[in-house]
């Protein structure tokens, strides 16, 4: 049983440039979360999502970044005219449910986005 | 809203044992989380706590106090494999349950 994957594994962009990331969830898990970590710092959560469904987008900046879950492929978390301070590992998460309980996250290797 | 708040770092010795310590502020509460992290690495779960008392799980235990909002991580017979970060984190209990993460606690263990 596969875990969370995500890809690439590290990314470099020059500013302005647009960065897309990966994230395929467990099998069996219908929702996913994306959070972004600075060196040596917290995870903060970004976006939560079930598949066809935004459930939680209140830690996203409202511009340049989105994300999506579609019925069939991976979630992608896109970064529109990347600048410096987008510059992070960015981890997605999955669970087979979202509501209560112990609910365990299983997470990826995260992707490690470079600004230049 | 939801906050946590744990120590920045922790430092001990091979074979101690150590407490990483965690408070929390939420509006509705379903249970406190612990997370491992090494560096460059994923989280990886350790422990749940939904009621009061102490979880053993190996050399690791977790403790909750409802009452007191504060939960805490043991470890004992630290091992060098055992430096890493350590989160807590709350599932919110409002329309998402998204799950927050406290900024964190850095473990180093010294021979």
């Amino acid at each position: 049983n596969a875990g969370v994957m995500q890809n690439p594994r590290h990314l470099v962009r020059r500013r302005g440039q647009e960065a897309r990331l990966r994230c395929s969830p467990m099998k069996g898990h219908s929702h996913v979360y994306w959070y972004r970590q600075l060196p040596e710092e917290g995870l903060k959560f970004m976006v939560y999502l079930q598949k066809e469904n935004i459930i939680d987008e209140s830690g996203m900046p409202k511009e340049r970044f989105s994300a999506e879950f579609p019925k069939e492929g991976p979630s992608i978390l896109r970064i529109q005219q990347v600048v410096r301070g987008d510059s992070a590992a960015y981890f997605c998460a999955s669970s087979p449910q979202g509501s209560g309980g112990n609910t365990e996250a299983f997470f990826g290797q995260g992707t490690r986005l470079t600004v230049v | 809203g939801q906050s946590l708040e744990q120590p920045s770092e922790v430092t001990a010795v091979e074979g101690a044992i150590v407490q990483i310590n965690c408070t929390y502020q939420t509006s509705g509460f379903y249970g406190l989380s612990w997370y491992q992290q090494h560096d460059g690495g994923a989280p990886t779960f350790l422990s749940y706590n939904a009621l009061d008392g102490l979880e053993e799980t190996g050399r690791f235990s977790s403790f909750l106090s409802r009452s007191d909002s504060y939960g805490y991580l043991l470890l004992q017979e630290l091992q060098m494999k055992d430096s890493a970060s350590y989160f807590c984190a709350v599932r919110a209990v409002d329309s998402s349950y998204k799950l927050i993460f406290g900024s964190g606690t850095r473990l180093l263990v010294r021979p």
